[in-house]
């Protein structure tokens, strides 16, 4: 149980371009989902918290303009990177909150994006 | 001053030996602890999650937590060298978590 998916696993794209990451809860309902970026041998960082039918939560210095959510469903939230930029190629890492056990988060296994 | 921190690492261990990490936390309010192992280039996987003082034990791991000391810490016992990663504290307040910055930890065989 408490499975999560993320799709793409990996992803290169142009400067200037769009990214759209999908996150689902595949065996869970999940009204609430984590976006985290990290870099290499750093910690994960908090991007913003996604509530199912409302606005995303974005944490300070994070550009909700540039990083879109969207959480239309109980299991399935979405991360579009956009005009993204060779700064922005980091590990992307979603999680999902299993409301009936407290603050617990699952991990889905991650998108690695590389801007050219 | 950091929210979460741990000492960096490298911890390096000999197999069947004891591997101890450590954590402590600034918010007095957290309310929820867990421990993620994150495999090179992998996402956090969970280990153990603890929410009350005292030891939580889950095969050969063992959390303990004191939060009058606002302290966590991971006892990963007969090391394996499939143990070798990097252990993230987590610390959770209103259903957000807290990052630590990671301790690695190599178990030689």
């Amino acid at each position: 149980g408490a499975v999560v998916s993320q799709h793409p696993s990996w992803v290169i794209c142009k400067s200037g371009t769009s990214v759209k990451i999908e996150c689902r809860s595949l065996d869970f309902q999940a009204t609430t989902m984590f976006w985290y970026r990290q870099f290499p041998k750093q910690s994960l960082m908090l991007m913003a918290t996604s509530n199912e039918g409302s606005k995303a939560t974005y944490e300070q210095g994070v550009e909700k303009d540039k990083f879109l959510i969207n959480h239309a469903s109980l299991t399935l939230s979405t991360l579009t990177v956009t005009s993204a930029h060779p700064e922005d190629s980091s590990f992307y890492i979603c999680s999902a909150r299993d409301r009936t056990q407290t603050d617990t988060q699952y991990f889905g296994p991650g998108t690695r994006l590389t801007v050219l | 001053q950091k929210e979460v921190e741990q000492n960096s690492g490298p911890l390096s261990v000999p197999e069947g030996a004891i591997a101890s990490l450590n954590c402590t936390y600034s918010d007095r309010g957290s309310q929820s602890f867990f421990w993620y192992r994150q495999y090179s280039g992998k996402s956090p996987e969970l280990i153990m999650s603890i929410y009350s003082n005292g030891d939580k034990e889950d095969g050969r791991f063992t959390a303990q937590l004191n939060k009058a000391s606002q302290y966590v810490s991971l006892l990963i016992r007969d090391s394996q060298p499939s143990d070798s990663a990097t252990y993230l504290c987590a610390v959770g307040n209103d259903y957000k978590l807290s990052f630590g910055a990671g301790t690695t930890v190599t178990v030689r065989a």
